[in-house]
């Protein structure tokens, strides 16, 4: 079974400053691991996904994630936050080891609100 | 750019009616996804389509049920709606592969049951 958890509902951070929206998976072998952001009233956006290889993954809007994989995490971090940036994200896993059909598993997303 | 529209914003729909919600792809996917989205728990995967006429369950497919007649149009079915059903129902479409390509979205259809 592969899963994710997001434990924070809500991230607040001024604009400017470097910002953090945690995640945590479990499966039972290799992931991969995405993340989407929600802009208000729009569907769900690609940002950036971990495959294999370098740990810090680039992805858009300068977005970055680390993987840590004696830490079952993959944090989506920013240097510096700005306030186009508010919307909802969330993480996503895949467990390598699992069947066809590209089936994801959704954390239940954190609402980052960024304020001037 | 990979596109899927669903056929309605906003929906609403009585108890007890049989509702349909229509997703289209225009980039030859294989697969195709319905979520349910709901305020503290996240993305939950109703079913999902591997192939036109092709269907497996999602983790709540209790109360729904999905037609894939054409590669590129996907429908959830609700046989008689009930007020739990009252969510938003996100759409989605990949190619298949080894899992680590990303699923694309719809705009998302909010449905009321009164």
């Amino acid at each position: 079974a592969q899963s994710v958890a997001q434990p924070e509902d809500q991230v607040n951070v001024a604009e400017g400053n470097p910002l953090t929206v945690k995640c945590t998976y479990s499966v039972s072998g290799n992931p991969y691991l995405f993340w989407y952001v929600q802009y208000p009233n729009r569907g769900l956006q690609f940002l950036l996904k971990y495959i294999t290889g370098d740990n810090l993954v680039k992805g858009s809007y300068g977005f970055e994630a680390e993987f840590n994989k004696s830490q079952t995490s993959f944090h989506l971090k920013k240097p510096s936050a700005l306030v186009s940036d508010s919307a909802l994200y969330f993480c996503a896993v895949r467990d390598r080891s699992s069947g066809g059909g590209n089936k994801l598993t959704f954390g239940t997303g954190t609402q980052l609100k960024v304020e001037l | 750019d990979v596109k899927v529209t669903q056929s309605s914003r906003y929906l609403v729909k009585r108890t007890g009616e049989k509702v349909f919600l229509e997703c289209v792809q225009d980039m030859d996917h294989e697969n195709m996804f319905w979520y349910r989205q709901d305020p503290g728990l996240g993305l939950r995967l109703i079913y999902f389509s591997y192939d036109v006429k092709m269907k497996e369950k999602g983790d709540i497919p209790e109360g729904y049920s999905v037609s894939r007649e054409k590669k590129e149009r996907f429908s959830l079915i609700l046989e008689s709606a009930s007020t739990n059903q009252t969510s938003m129902y996100l759409c989605a479409s990949s190619t298949p592969g080894l899992g680590f390509l990303e699923q694309y979205f719809g705009p998302g259809t909010r449905l009321t049951v009164t």
